[in-house]
């Protein structure tokens, strides 16, 4: 079975501040790894994926297989980063089809 | 948005009632999935569906059933609604290009009295 793991439900910090929202995962194969946004009242919104890399909106997040983690990073948090944020892993179930396990999330606050 | 709505965006139940959601897309895609959404639980899967009358079950299917029956509309069903179901509910659809990524809706929020 997959599982995804964040400890925190809430992280505040300052504007300015770094920021890092922490995510393991369990999985016995290899995993394919998320992050998803939610802004107030909105729908949820992929912010990165793994796989390729990539940095949007200042964000990061590094795959490490030995520690099976995938934390999100950010340097200088911006108040508009004020958010929901659920990791989650694609990965395959009892049935053989592949779908998405998700984090119970951490909301981040960012303070002026 | 990938052009994936819901209806109704917001519903008042009476337990024992039954309540039927609907998903539509407009891009054809072929996976579709449901969720319900919970403080302190994250996103749960319900149902899924792999393509027109191939529904499987999710983490959390009891007390739901689902159909496809055409490939733009993906609804979920509550028997008959519990308090316990109060929650809100997202679909979502899969791509398959690619990266493995899902869209989501814009949410039903279902409560039950």
């Amino acid at each position: 079975a997959q599982r995804v793991t964040q400890p925190e439900k809430l992280l505040s910090v300052f504007k300015g501040a770094p920021v890092e929202l922490k995510c393991n995962y369990s999985y016995s194969g290899s995993p394919e790894l998320f992050w998803y946004v939610q802004y107030s009242r909105q729908r949820l919104q992929l912010l990165l994926r793994h796989i390729s890399r990539e940095s949007i909106k200042g964000f990061t997040a590094d795959l490490n297989k030995g520690e099976t983690s995938f934390h999100l990073k950010k340097p200088f948090a911006q108040e508009e980063d004020s958010a929901m944020y659920y990791c989650a892993l694609s990965g395959f179930m009892d049935t053989g089809r592949r779908a998405l396990t998700f984090g119970s999330g951490t909301r981040l606050q960012v303070q002026p | 948005d990938a052009g994936i709505t819901q209806s109704p965006r917001h519903k008042v139940t009476e337990t024992g009632t039954p309540v039927t959601l609907r998903c539509h897309q407009t891009e054809n895609h072929r996976y579709m999935y449901w969720y319900r959404q919970d403080p302190g639980h994250g996103l749960r899967l319900i149902h899924y569906s792999y393509g027109v009358k191939d529904t499987d079950k999710g983490e959390v299917s009891d007390g739901y059933s689902v159909s496809r029956s055409k490939t733009e509309d993906f609804l979920l069903t509550l028997e008959s609604a519990t308090s316990s179901q109060t929650s809100v509910y997202f679909c979502a659809i899969r791509t398959s290009g690619r990266f493995d990524e899902q869209y989501f809706g814009p949410g039903t929020r279902l409560t039950v009295t």
